[in-house]
Order: structure tokens, then sequence, then C-alpha cells
């Protein structure tokens, strides 16, 4: 059973930068698993931040940015700010037409 | 602009039945491949089920597997979740969501299916 794994969370600075990571319980994670990155706020739906890795959606700010780092997906926050906190799904295609999400990460802007 | 908006949830014994729709206004809807992705209370997202632009191609995630069966009407530019043999396990709210290079980057607001007896 292939894990996706995430931080459950992370806390950054107002202005600060912020990493987060998407990885695998085996394996490396590429650009071929096109990775996706989406924000989501309590009670509301998700937002799509980045997907294919690196490619923001209509209307994200490009202080969002998506990578590979090492043998990980990233999404990275430059400028971090209060309205960010939120929690931070990655979602990697695994082939077959089989998508898995990871566990998610609380972002605190403190 | 836009918009997927989803309805059909509601409360529901264990292995009971519910049928979920999603309406698609402001897109060419015949033209995309669709996904159902869920998440149960106080956890993280889940994939369910995709389908093609043409029906052609259906994918469900394992747990649901013979259970759950996904379709679209074209025509009426509307997708579709036919839920059987529901389980507690099943509760959640229930988004539909637009596929874009095998992401996902439309979603409709959720709709809240609750398994309980």
């Amino acid at each position: 059973q292939t894990v996706v794994t995430q931080e459950p969370s992370f806390s950054v600075s107002p202005g600060g930068t912020v990493t987060l990571t998407c990885g695998l319980s085996s394996g490396s994670v590429s650009s071929s698993y096109y990775p996706s990155w989406y924000q989501q706020t309590p009670g509301q739906a998700p937002r799509t931040l980045i997907y294919s890795t690196n490619t923001r959606s209509s209307g994200v700010p490009d202080r969002f940015s998506g990578s590979i780092l090492g043998n990980k997906a990233a999404l990275t926050i430059t400028g971090a700010q209060a309205d960010d906190e939120s929690d931070y799904y990655c979602v990697l295609y695994m082939g077959s037409g089989i998508w898995v999400f990871g566990g998610g990460t609380k972002l605190t802007v403190l | 602009e836009v918009q997927l908006v989803a309805s059909g949830g509601g409360l529901v014994q264990p292995g009971g039945s519910l049928r979920l729709s999603c309406a698609a206004s402001g897109l060419t809807f015949s033209s995309y491949n669709m996904n159902w992705v869920r998440q149960a209370p106080g956890k993280g997202l889940e994939w369910v089920s995709y389908i093609s632009s043409s029906s052609d191609i259906i994918y469900y995630v394992d747990s649901v597997k013979g259970r759950f069966t996904i379709s679209r009407d074209n025509a009426k530019n509307s997708l579709y979740l036919q839920m059987n043999s529901l389980r507690t396990e099943d509760t959640a709210v229930y988004y539909c969501a637009k596929t874009t290079v095998l992401a996902f980057d439309i979603w409709g607001q959720g709709t809240m299916v609750t398994v309980s007896s």
C-alpha cells in the first residue's frame, strides 16, 4: 500500500518562507507523478494551487511555487500572509487511474 | 464563471443507497474528465472515482469498487455518483472536481453524506 507523506504541521512567521513536502513511503517522487497541491480552510472546498509539479492554477499568486526537491515534491510559500493559514494537501498520480492524497499539512502563520 | 454544484447528500442507514449529482455550468462539460473526491469529518481528502469525457474510461478507489458507480450525462452537463451498500466509513463530504493534466482544478462546494443507523 503506497502512502503519500506530508508533514502533519508547520509554522511560519508572517513574511517568512516555508517549504512543505510530499513524499512516498517507498521510493522517490518525480514529475512523472504529476504532483499537485491544494489549499483548504475549514468548511470550504479545496482550492487548487499547483498542478503538474510547478504550474500555478489560474489566479494563484506567484508567491506559491512548486518543485521537486530531492526525492519529494515541494510547495514553497514566499512572503507568508495571515490568510495562508490553512491545510495543504498534495496528491500524486500513481498511474492506472489512481490518485493518492497525502494526509495534509496544517500550516500556522504566527 | 465556471461552477460545479454538488447535491444529493443526506442521512442514510448502513446498507442503503444514495445518488449524488454535480451540475456544471460555465464550461464545455463534455470536453472534460471528471472526478469525485471525499473527505471524512476531520480527516484528509481521498480520491474516489474518475470518468473520462466520453465515459469510456472509469476508475475507482479499491474501497468503493463494486458499490459505487460514476456516470455522466453530457447533454445535461451533469456528473453522478450512485452509491450502494453504504457503510459508516463512507460518511464524508463528497466533492466533484474537474480534471486537468492529471490533477483537479475546479471543485464543487461539496455535499455531505452521513451513513448512520
